[in-house]
């Protein structure tokens, strides 16, 4: 199994630019979660998503973000615009089963607002 | 709403010390607990966890957590570090009600010395 895959693994940008994040889950995983990491903040779960529907997006930062999920096996995480404060890792992660909860992290993607 | 409480943000240690490292958590409820870990440059990977039965979980890499529920604790413990440990240690919950919102704690950085 190839595990959680997220591109681009690295991202420069400027401010004000348009930025997007890709992941692809697990196969056969039906829950998706983006977390971004800072030093100041650690961990936090932006949004996640249950069979291809957001449940909870409260983490979301403000409107600059957003998030699709058009497919199973495909999502993605939009900051339009960015700004130098988006600076994070952002991580994707997917799990199989609703109750259980193991959830398997991709390698993130470090992104980087000038 | 949960909460968790990492309360070591850095531990030192020499190879073949012992390592204890907290974790306390709060919610109302039943709850499910995880230790990751995030080795410099990594993705998060799972140590292990616990949904219910034996409070004493064993993980991979010698690892074990025993969970206190009068302590509303799960403590991470190793009886001998390698230099290998050096990484970050995150501590999650989410509630064993059918959300699978994760909650991590801020970290602890171990870093062990030869």
């Amino acid at each position: 199994d190839a595990g959680v895959i997220q591109s681009p693994r690295h991202e420069v940008t400027e401010m004000g630019q348009e930025v997007t994040l890709r992941c692809k889950p697990i196969s056969g995983h039906n829950s998706l979660f983006w977390y971004r990491q800072t030093m100041m903040r650690g961990l936090e779960l932006l949004i996640y998503f249950n069979n291809n529907v957001p449940i909870d997006d409260s983490g979301m930062p403000e409107d600059r973000f957003s998030a699709k999920m058009p497919n199973a096996s495909f999502s993605t995480l939009k900051i339009q615009p960015s700004e130098p404060r988006d600076s994070a890792v952002y991580f994707c992660a997917s799990s199989s089963d609703r109750r259980q909860e193991t959830q398997y992290f991709g390698p993130g993607t470090r992104l980087l607002v000038l | 709403a949960q909460s968790v409480s990492q309360h070591n943000h850095h531990v030192i240690l020499s190879e073949a010390a012992s390592l204890e490292l907290g974790c306390n958590y709060s919610y109302g409820g039943t709850v499910n607990l995880f230790w990751y870990v995030q080795y410099p440059g990594q993705h998060l990977q799972l140590l292990l966890k616990y949904f219910s039965g034996d409070p004493l979980v064993k993980g991979i890499k010698g690892f074990e957590a025993e969970f206190i529920k009068s302590k509303f604790s799960f403590n991470l413990r190793k009886p001998s570090v390698q230099w290998s440990d050096t990484a970050e240690y995150f501590c999650a919950v989410s509630s064993n009600f059918g959300n699978e919102k994760l909650t991590f704690g801020t970290g602890t950085r171990l870093t062990i010395i030869p």
